[in-house]
């Protein structure tokens, strides 16, 4: 089975400060992670992925995330937080040996806000 | 080029109700999935369409739920005889079918059930 947990609900940070987003994970075999981003009212909206290759991942709007295997992890960070930064953020992973190849299991969401 | 679309953006029906909620997904995508968004969680899979396969029902709640793909392309998720726990926003995405491969969204349908 796959699973993923992002341990915080809300995420505070001033505009201008570095900025993380937890995740880990659990999985049988190798990972496919993602990070998607919704803002009110609207659809998720893909970020970016691992798949394999580098640790760290670079993705839209500045974010990049960083895949440490021993830690089963996939933190998204961003060097400098804009106010428009601010929406609910999902992780989500798939594993190819599980039964739900197919299937994106995602966390429950982080709400990040960043304060002017 | 368009994205994924879907109808209705709200829906609010009195319990015991059907309901069709439909997807457009991107052109080309072979894969289309659908989701549930209830408030304050993360997003529940339901059911997983890929090319001509059989789709992937493991998600569906209940015998309430259905869902079926014409030609392909359009979906329709069907909640029949419709209860207040199901009012949560429905989410479709698709994607190009490879594993690999991000899924694209669309906007939801918001359904309410009085």
């Amino acid at each position: 089975a796959q699973s993923v947990a992002q341990p915080e609900d809300q995420v505070n940070v001033a505009e201008g400060n570095p900025l993380t987003v937890k995740c880990t994970y659990s999985v049988s075999g190798n990972p496919y992670l993602f990070w998607y981003v919704q803002y009110p009212n609207r659809g998720l909206q893909f970020l970016l992925k691992y798949i394999t290759g580098d640790n760290l991942v670079k993705g839209s709007y500045g974010f990049e995330a960083e895949f440490n295997k021993s830690q089963t992890s996939f933190h998204l960070k961003k060097p400098s937080a804009l106010v428009s930064d601010s929406a609910l953020y999902f992780c989500a992973v798939r594993d190819l040996r599980s039964g739900s190849a197919r299937q994106l299991t995602f966390g429950s969401g982080t709400q990040l806000t960043v304060l002017p | 080029g368009a994205g994924v679309s879907q109808s209705p953006s709200n829906k609010v029906t009195e319990k015991g109700k059907d309901v069709e909620l439909r997807c457009d997904p991107i052109s080309g995508h072979t894969a289309l999935y659908w989701y549930r968004q209830s408030l304050g969680q993360g997003l529940e899979f339901l059911i997983y369409f890929q090319g001509n396969s059989a789709p992937d029902k493991s998600g569906l709640p209940s015998d309430r739920f259905s869902a079926e793909r014409t030609g392909g392309s359009v979906s329709t998720l069907t909640i029949q005889r419709t209860q207040q726990e199901d009012s949560a926003v429905y989410l479709c995405a698709s994607s190009s079918g490879t594993s690999v491969n991000e899924q694209f969204f669309g906007p939801g349908t918001r359904l309410t059930v009085l």
